[in-house]
């Protein structure tokens, strides 16, 4: 079954103790991606990633980091979490194609809480 | 700068009402455009899509036209279920990269 894994589901932890959220896929997509959904704000792109190797920011990268070593994992490194950094964050991917037609898969959702 | 702007819910409605949800973009050129679905604890889903000036995205009963007059692509269904209940988001694509933009979403809730 074609799908995008996140873990953990739900965190709650404290300020400034790191933390890595996972995310994996298993239909060999290009193309991956973090999101922060807020009440109001929708979804807002963290980082993303055109390929192994390759990353940018999104529109909302400080206290975030991210790696791409392999095609298939992407997780999302939090390394001195803050209590702004509460939010609910999908990871998502897709094939690579010009000009933005391609639909994203996205992962169930990982519910942080930075006490 | 570039956007998306959708109507602003929530939205109410009782089985088997019509449903409209307005989405407008602003972008330069004529980027894809979509429809996600997100039910509760779940992530998103795509609904539907578009990607050129006409197109028509349907599925599930749902449907939306790309209108490059008016920057639109509002979503619509004759009849809505119960099962409709959930968090639509509007969005639209990057030129040159697979980045998507996306409204702050419209609940619905559908009632009996």
């Amino acid at each position: 079954e074609a799908q995008v894994t996140q873990n953990p589901r739900y965190l709650i932890t404290v300020t400034g103790k790191k933390l890595t959220v996972t995310c994996s896929q298993n239909m060999n997509h290009e193309y991956m991606s973090w999101y922060r959904q807020d009440p109001g704000l929708g979804l807002r792109q963290i980082y993303y990633s055109m390929n192994v190797e390759v990353t940018d920011k999104g529109d909302v990268p400080e206290g975030y980091k991210v790696s791409r070593k392999e095609k298939r994992n992407f997780p999302l490194i939090l390394e001195s979490p803050s209590p702004n950094q509460t939010s609910l964050y999908f990871c998502a991917s897709s094939t690579q194609t010009g000009g933005g037609r391609a639909p994203q898969h996205f992962g169930d959702g990982t519910r942080l809480s930075i006490l | 700068g570039d956007s998306v702007t959708q109507m602003e819910g929530p939205v109410t409605l009782s089985e088997e009402a019509f449903l409209t949800i307005n989405c407008t973009y602003t972008a330069t050129g004529y980027p894809s455009l979509f429809w996600y679905v997100q039910y509760p604890g779940e992530g998103l889903q795509l609904l539907l899509k578009a990607t050129k000036a006409d197109d028509k995205g349907s599925n599930k009963g749902f449907e939306a036209t790309y209108r490059k007059e008016t920057t639109s692509f509002h979503l619509e269904k004759g009849s809505v279920q119960v099962s409709d209940s959930a968090v639509y988001f509007c969005a639209r694509g990057a030129s040159g990269a697979n980045n998507l933009f996306f409204g702050t979403g419209t609940r619905l809730t559908v009632i009996p």
